[in-house]
């Protein structure tokens, strides 16, 4: 198994543009995440869902959207990127029921110009 | 979400134990302890959960204090590989359904040849 994968793993934007980070996992795990990490600071939680076509917010949702149209994949798109959006963006992953764990990718490291 | 109050930083040598502090004064009933680390440059990955009675698996060791206003994660043999942030989280068995990992600053921990 891959586990979680993201794609790209660096990016630079100019502020204004839009892109999506893509986040796929292979495990067939219910629930998916996005999490931001600034430097020097824990994960916050962006956006998440809990199965296919269903998503919420989480902590620091505005400027991002996510869709789930399928188990595997789900999408965070920037609609007009800003400087405070640079961040390092990691996607997660966890089975359905209790407290099991979640795994996380390798993260996409974004800088806004 | 109950809070967990970690050291900023630790120092071990390697080959010795290293404990690895967390306080969590307003700890409900029904949330559970989970360790998670973060190695440099990736993302997080699970070590450990307990809710009462301290866990061992091939990781770590997890000492939860007979209160469980307190808890301590316990690397047996600290190697040069576990230099990492070390996040310990509340995660209420109720609502952990949501998904949601409530992440601080953590512990970094470094280990000396």
């Amino acid at each position: 198994n891959a586990g979680v994968t993201q794609t790209p793993k660096f990016q630079v934007l100019k502020t204004g543009q839009s892109m999506t980070l893509q986040c796929a996992q292979d495990m067939n795990h219910e629930y998916m995440s996005w999490y931001r990490q600034d430097p020097g600071m824990g994960l916050r939680l962006i956006h998440y869902s809990v199965g296919a076509g269903i998503t919420d917010q989480g902590e620091v949702p505005n400027g991002y959207n996510v869709s789930r149209s399928t188990t595997e994949d789900f999408p965070l798109r920037l609609l007009s990127a800003a400087p405070s959006q640079t961040s390092v963006y990691f996607c997660a992953s966890r089975s359905a029921g209790g407290l099991n764990e979640q795994f996380f990718g390798p993260g996409t490291r974004l800088t806004v110009l | 979400d109950a809070k967990t109050t970690q050291p900023n930083s630790m120092e071990s040598n390697e080959e010795e134990p290293v404990h690895l502090p967390c306080n969590h004064s307003t700890i409900s009933g029904t949330d559970y302890i989970h360790w998670y680390r973060q190695l440099p440059s990736q993302g997080p990955e699970y070590v450990i959960h307990g809710l009462t009675s301290n866990v061992n698996n091939r990781m770590a060791s997890l000492a939860i204090a007979e209160d469980r206003k307190s808890s301590t994660l316990i690397l047996h043999r600290a190697t040069l590989r576990d230099a990492a942030v070390y996040y310990c989280i509340l995660r209420d068995s109720v609502s952990g359904a949501t998904n949601k990992l409530i992440f601080g600053t953590g512990t970094l921990l470094a280990v000396q040849p």
